[in-house]
């Protein structure tokens, strides 16, 4: 299957400072990509869906200026979260969307970025 | 408004025996997911189910869709540990491409 890479796997910062994850797609171009977060021992939650060249779609409760989204290139989506604070602690998830050979698009996940704000 | 449910939510099962996670979804679906998550670790891609009685087998995992029941089942045999894991089943809105995603069933499967 398509491979989804983040960078990085884990990352702690103090509180106030701004951390960026990326998200790139190794073999596929992915219009379309997404943003989850992971709370222990709960499901996916849909933060944002990145649009290459356009502005991204936060979901409802998700801040736009907290957590900055660019989708610059057709493999590369970025997320900043910006004065991160304990709250935000958490698994981000990203995923993206491969149109598929046979018309069946899938998502591919990649492995995930654990943030710790101290 | 599309929403998923799975059920059970939690599974602790003895190696060798078979079991059923159920997946219900609530309108039209264009086509249906399942993915495994370990612990720590992202979602990996099982099946996906794209029409009505639609079957798919993996080793001891075979996934099914009923569009009109708006049932999907991921029914595992024999089942043996390395299955351990949290399996989500995920709707999908073609609107917008998003998932929609059922709570997950943890799945723990003891020698």
């Amino acid at each position: 299957g398509a491979v989804v890479s983040q960078h990085p796997s884990w990352v702690i910062c103090k509180s106030g400072t701004s951390v960026k994850i990326e998200c790139r797609s190794l073999d596929f171009q992915a219009t379309t990509m997404f943003w989850y977060r992971q709370f222990p021992k709960q499901s996916l939650m849909l933060m944002a869906t990145s649009n290459e060249g356009s502005k991204a779609t936060y979901e409802q409760g998700v801040e736009k200026d907290k957590f900055l989204i660019n989708h610059a290139s057709l493999t590369l989506s970025t997320l900043t979260v910006t004065s991160a604070h304990p709250e935000d602690s958490s698994f981000y998830i990203c995923s993206a969307r491969d149109p598929g050979a046979l018309g069946v698009p899938t998502q591919y996940f990649g492995p995930g970025t654990r943030l710790t704000v101290l | 408004e599309l929403k998923v449910e799975q059920n059970p939510l939690f599974l602790s099962m003895q190696e060798g025996k078979n079991y059923t996670i159920y997946c219900n979804y609530s309108t039209t679906s264009d086509r249906l997911y399942w993915y495994r998550q370990d612990p720590g670790k992202s979602l990996e891609s099982l099946f996906v189910l794209l029409s009505n009685g639609a079957v798919k087998q993996e080793g001891r995992l075979m996934a099914s869709l009923d569009t009109k029941a708006r049932l999907s089942t991921l029914h595992i045999t024999a089942a043996v540990h390395d299955l351990s894991a949290t399996y989500f089943c995920a709707g999908h809105m073609d609107s917008n491409y998003q998932l929609i995603w059922g709570a997950g069933t943890k799945l723990i499967i003891k020698p």
